[in-house]
């Protein structure tokens, strides 16, 4: 089945910081990718859609100026949480893909603001 | 908004037992997709299901679409602890992305 990665998979960092966390499809061509936002022992929420070379979309409530969406490639898409705050510590977990396939998810990254 | 509503949320069983975890919707659903997690983990796809009244099995696993396209279940057999995990329900509303709305998920914790 298709792979999708994400780096880093743990990283802690300090409040007012902001973070990179990178998705990439790695075996075949992702035209959307998403971003998703999981609490302990709860659901996905969708965060946002990304097109490859257009703006992202984001869900209701989802503040666009703190996380910043980049889908420059069709293989590469990233999520920066701007001014990062003890709040927005959670598991962030992206998805690919191809057409309208299916989505392959990735492993996930945790973060952790002190 | 279309909203999945998935129960139960917390299950607890000894090995060997079965169980059955539903998925509920007031809205039609293009396609469903099951998925299972494990902690510190991305989702993993267990399986699809497109047209009502279809019935898919996966080993111990049965799962069943709603002939009406807004329900599923997922029914296990015989429980391992290998099972334990979040099982996810997810529908695709259609339309030009394929857009997931995620159930609440049910954390199954199977005893041994």
């Amino acid at each position: 089945g298709a792979v999708v990665s994400q780096h880093p998979s743990r990283v802690i960092c300090k409040s007012g910081t902001s973070v990179k966390i990178e998705c990439r499809s790695l075996d075949f061509q992702a035209t959307t990718m998403f971003w998703y936002r999981q609490f302990p022992k709860q659901s996905l929420m969708l965060m946002a859609t990304s097109n490859e070379g257009s703006k992202a979309t984001y869900e209701q409530g989802v503040e666009k100026d703190k996380f910043l969406i980049n889908h420059a490639s069709l293989t590469l898409s990233t999520l920066t949480v701007t001014s990062a705050h003890p709040e927005d510590s959670s598991f962030y977990i992206c998805s690919a893909q191809q057409g309208l396939g299916e989505q392959y998810f990735g492993p996930g990254t945790r973060l952790t603001v002190t | 908004t279309q909203l999945l509503e998935q129960s139960p949320q917390f299950l607890s069983i000894q090995e060997g037992e079965n169980l059955t975890v539903y998925c509920n919707s007031s809205s039609v659903f293009s396609s469903l997709q099951w998925y299972r997690q494990e902690p510190g983990e991305g989702p993993v796809l267990l399986v699809t299901v497109v047209t009502g009244g279809e019935v898919k099995k996966l080993k111990r696993l049965t799962f069943q679409f709603g002939d009406a396209r807004k329900d599923s279940s997922l029914h296990i057999t015989a429980a391992q602890p290998g099972d334990t995990g979040l099982y996810l329900c997810a529908g695709d509303s259609g339309g030009s992305n394929y857009k997931l709305t995620f159930g609440k998920g049910t954390l199954l914790t199977v005893n041994p």
